[in-house]
Parts: C-alpha cells; sequence; structure tokens
C-alpha cells in the first residue's frame, strides 16, 4: 500500500496567517492527489483534485502543489471558517490512502 | 437538488451483518464511479472500496483489509448504491460515506459529492 505521511499532525494559526500543510507518498504518485477539509461532525469537502486543480466553489485562498511523492496545500491568508482538519489522498493505485489529517486550531 | 442520501445505519452484534443504501439524487448513478469510505469515531478517513460505472460493469476494488467482507452493489432502478457488510467486528464502527467520483481529462477523479453518513456501531 502507499504511505501518505502528512506534517504537522496540528498546528496553531491566528487570522490572516498563511499556512502550509504537507503530504508525503510512500512511492510516486504522479498528480493523483486529493485535498479534503473536514470540520467536526460534518461530512468532508473536497478541495483539491489533480494535485492542484481547485473544485469548483473552493475559494482561491486554498492552492495545492507537488508532483511524484511530495505534496502541499496553501491557506493564503487563514479565515475563521478555515479552522477545520485537513486530509491528502492518494488514488493513483488501489487501496488508495489517506494521510493522517492535519489539524489547524486558533492560536 | 444534486445530493447523496446514505441510510441503513445502527447497532449490530460481532459476526452479524448489515446492507447500507445510497439514493442519489438529481443525476444518474450509474454514469459516476462510487466509493464508500469510513471513519472511526475519533479517527481519520478510510477508503473502503470503489464500484466503477456501467460502462465499466460495475467491477469494484476495496481495501485489503476488508479480507472480502464487504461488497458493493448498485440497483439502477433505484439510483441507488449498496455496501454489503458481513461478519461485522467491532473495530467496523464507523460512519459511513457515500461518494461521488467525476471525470475530467480522461480520468476518473475522487470525491466531487459527499453523502451526510450513516453511523454502523458494532458492538455486544
Amino acid at each position: 500500500d502507499v504511505q501518505m505521511t502528512q506534517s504537522p499532525s496540528s498546528l496553531s494559526a491566528s487570522v490572516g496567517d498563511r499556512v502550509t500543510i504537507t503530504c508525503r507518498a510512500s512511492q510516486g504518485v504522479t498528480n493523483r492527489l486529493a485535498w479534503f477539509q473536514q470540520k467536526p461532525g460534518k461530512a468532508p469537502q473536497s478541495l483539491i483534485y489533480a494535485a492542484s486543480s481547485l473544485h469548483s466553489g473552493v475559494p482561491s485562498k486554498f492552492s495545492g502543489s507537488g508532483s511524484g511523492t511530495d505534496f502541499t496545500l496553501t491557506i493564503s491568508s487563514l479565515q475563521p471558517e478555515d479552522f477545520a482538519t485537513y486530509y491528502c489522498q492518494q488514488y493513483k493505485t488501489y487501496p488508495f490512502t489517506f494521510g493522517g489529517g492535519t489539524k489547524v486550531e486558533f492560536k | 437538488e444534486v445530493q447523496l442520501v446514505e441510510s441503513g445505519g445502527g447497532l449490530v452484534q460481532p459476526g452479524g451483518s448489515l446492507r447500507l443504501s445510497c439514493v442519489a439524487s438529481d443525476f444518474t448513478l450509474s454514469d459516476h464511479y462510487m466509493n464508500w469510505m469510513r471513519q472511526a469515531p475519533g479517527k481519520g478517513l478510510e477508503w473502503v472500496g470503489r464500484s466503477r460505472n456501467k460502462p465499466k460493469g460495475y467491477t469494484a476494488e476495496y481495501a485489503a483489509s476488508l479480507e472480502g467482507r464487504f461488497t458493493i452493489s448498485r440497483d439502477d432502478s433505484k439510483n441507488s448504491l449498496y455496501l454489503h457488510m458481513n461478519s461485522l467486528r467491532p473495530e467496523d464502527t464507523a460512519v459511513y460515506f457515500c461518494v461521488r467520483d467525476f471525470y475530467v481529462n480522461s480520468v476518473w477523479h475522487p470525491c466531487d459529492l459527499w453523502g451526510r453518513g450513516t453511523q454502523v456501531t458494532v458492538s455486544s
């Protein structure tokens, strides 16, 4: 299985901060990488697919980059509604696998 | 409104079986690859399995950790997706999500539409 390692597992940030989350795959997944946001008690929401393509309706403050084994999700200016847990997922190889999540908390 | 609605969750004893349903509204389920995901209490997301679309014969892939206990099926007449779960274990306790994939640039990408989930609890 492809292991997905997210870092950090949690971070504290303030409104207006630029936040970067990384995701590393144990083997190359080309650009088959997605990012999701989840708030407590809610279903996840899809942010990014194909490593850098924004889903319809997702604000441009979110951006993704990377290819192969190393990927990043960046939030350019953190807003109160962005405090949540973020997950990456590879969909290059079955079984599809998720990172362990990054919880973005208020500093 | 385009949506997915899961049902069928509940409390089941270890070793028991359960069938989850996912009904699609305002789009044709058979056109899409579909997934089941799950999330155990306080844990991260886990992919359960994927069903390809009708042109691909509804063939499916599953997480190896399930050891063949789960099966995905569809009913076109009901625009529905199902997850058949057998030999349930306490570690299968989770919220189960039905999730739609979408097709762009010759690739099926995951998860442009999520259901709200249904809770499955395996306990005696």
